[in-house]
């Protein structure tokens, strides 16, 4: 069965502490990688997308890394406003359409 | 400001009542989609459109019709709603898949 897994559920970082996001997969076909960024009381905003292993992506402090199996988020010196709930998704298969989600990691960074 | 709006915002319904979610999109994008969330899940697809005139069952489809009105607007109704049913709704909205979707701000619904 396709299945998305993110760890850890939760993340408390001090501002200025780097640390990682994983988000492990198990499909058959992966066609796309997917990072959103949640934050509470309102709908995700999307991040980057990756396709093959190896590929990497930035943004600002964030950078999103893909192997065969798993996909990281790295936060680089973070900052109390990228605290959110982060979320991994997995197109994968025949659909052009369908996305398999992780339940997120909520990320806190206390100043 | 360009993007997804939803209506509305909370709802409260009883058991067995209808009510129909609304979601419009300014984008022009050509795909539409229904998403539920529910805590410690991750987001479950309901129906999605992938062009105007064309709806397709989710994951998650039972309970639920949907109606893409034109290339701008796609609706969730609830028949019969039933406590299972509670959960916060997402529209979305996209060009490509691989460009990442765009949210509406949720619905959140309780079903007493």
């Amino acid at each position: 069965e396709d299945q998305v897994t993110q760890s850890p559920e939760a993340l408390r970082l001090q501002e200025g502490e780097s640390s990682s996001l994983n988000c492990s997969y198990t499909v058959s076909g992966l066609r796309g990688l997917f990072w959103y960024r949640q934050d509470p009381g309102k709908g995700p905003e999307f991040l980057f997308t990756l396709y093959s292993a190896g590929e990497e992506k930035e943004k600002e402090r964030l950078k999103a890394t893909l192997t065969k199996k798993e996909s990281f988020l790295h936060i680089t010196a973070p900052k109390p406003e990228d605290s959110a709930t982060y979320l991994c998704a997995v197109q994968a298969g025949e659909s052009n359409y369908q996305l398999i989600w992780g339940a997120g990691t909520k990320l806190i960074i206390k100043p | 400001n360009a993007g997804v709006t939803q209506t509305p915002k909370f709802q409260v319904l009883k058991t067995g009542q209808s009510m129909t979610l609304q979601c419009a999109q300014d984008m022009n994008h050509n795909s539409m989609y229904w998403y539920r969330q529910d805590p410690g899940m991750g987001l479950r697809l309901i129906y999605y459109s992938a062009s105007e005139g064309t709806t397709d069952k989710g994951e998650v489809p039972n309970g639920y019709n949907v109606s893409r009105l034109n290339k701008r607007e796609f609706s969730l109704r609830l028949e019969s709603a039933a406590p299972s049913q509670t959960s916060v709704y997402f529209c979305a909205s996209s060009w490509q898949l691989v460009y990442g979707y765009t949210f509406g701000s949720g619905t959140r619904l309780t079903v007493v």
